[in-house]
């Protein structure tokens, strides 16, 4: 089965510091990866999905096939930046669509001032 | 646009009671998913449903079961309740399952 791993389950940074939050992935083809966030009070949202290649609000994500990991970075955190932060690659047998999406537990960034 | 809208907001349901959860997606969405997400947990997938027929089902019992409308709504069912089933219960649309996927707010279920 397709499993998703974010081994932080909580991220301190200063606001200027870089941050990246880590997420490794099993999955047997090339799969689309997605990350979502979660602002308070907000609802779940997407952040970027590699295969756009965009950079969204400062954060980018690298597919590592080899490592099977799609880190997200940003280089320079802000404390717009909390929230949390989930990694989603679709479930691997919906052919990449991504409303069939096996999310990690959750990375809650918290950006101090 | 409202977005995805989900109703009730927030429900407190007996063990054994049987629920019904709504969404209205997107207009013009055809794709609806729906996904549990227990309490320091990330979601978890449910149901996908793409122009009115079932599309995929994650690892739930059977006492989970969905439905999608002409005009694209949906419902969750969720029979024989147990405590176990508290959670917040999301759910998501897209044009055509594919690009991205909206959320609503979710609706939060309590089974006591």
């Amino acid at each position: 089965a397709q499993r998703v791993t974010q081994p932080e389950k909580l991220l301190s940074v200063f606001k200027g510091a870089p941050v990246e939050l880590k997420c490794n992935y099993s999955y047997s083809g090339s799969p689309e990866l997605f990350w979502y966030v979660q602002y308070s009070r907000q609802r779940l949202q997407l952040l970027l999905r590699h295969i756009s290649r965009e950079s969204i609000k400062g954060f980018t994500a690298d597919l590592n096939k080899g490592e099977t990991s799609f880190h997200l970075k940003k280089p320079f955190a802000q404390e717009e930046d909390s929230a949390m932060y989930y990694c989603a690659p679709p479930n691997e047998n919906s052919g990449g669509s991504n409303y069939k999406l096996t999310f990690g537990k959750g990375t809650l960034l918290t950006v101090n001032p | 646009d409202a977005g995805v809208t989900q109703s009730p907001t927030h429900l407190i349901k007996t063990r054994g009671q049987h629920v019904t959860l709504r969404c209205s997606p997107i207009s013009g969405h055809k794709s609806v998913s729906w996904y549990q997400q227990v309490l320091g947990q990330g979601p978890q997938f449910i149901f996908q449903y793409y122009e009115k027929e079932e599309r995929g089902r994650g690892n739930f019992p059977d006492r989970f079961s969905a439905r999608q409308f002409p005009n694209y709504s949906s419902e969750l069912n969720v029979n024989a309740l147990l405590l176990g089933d508290s959670a917040l219960y999301l759910c998501a649309s897209s044009y055509q399952g594919i690009g991205e996927a909206f959320f609503g707010q979710g609706t939060r279920l309590t089974v006591v």
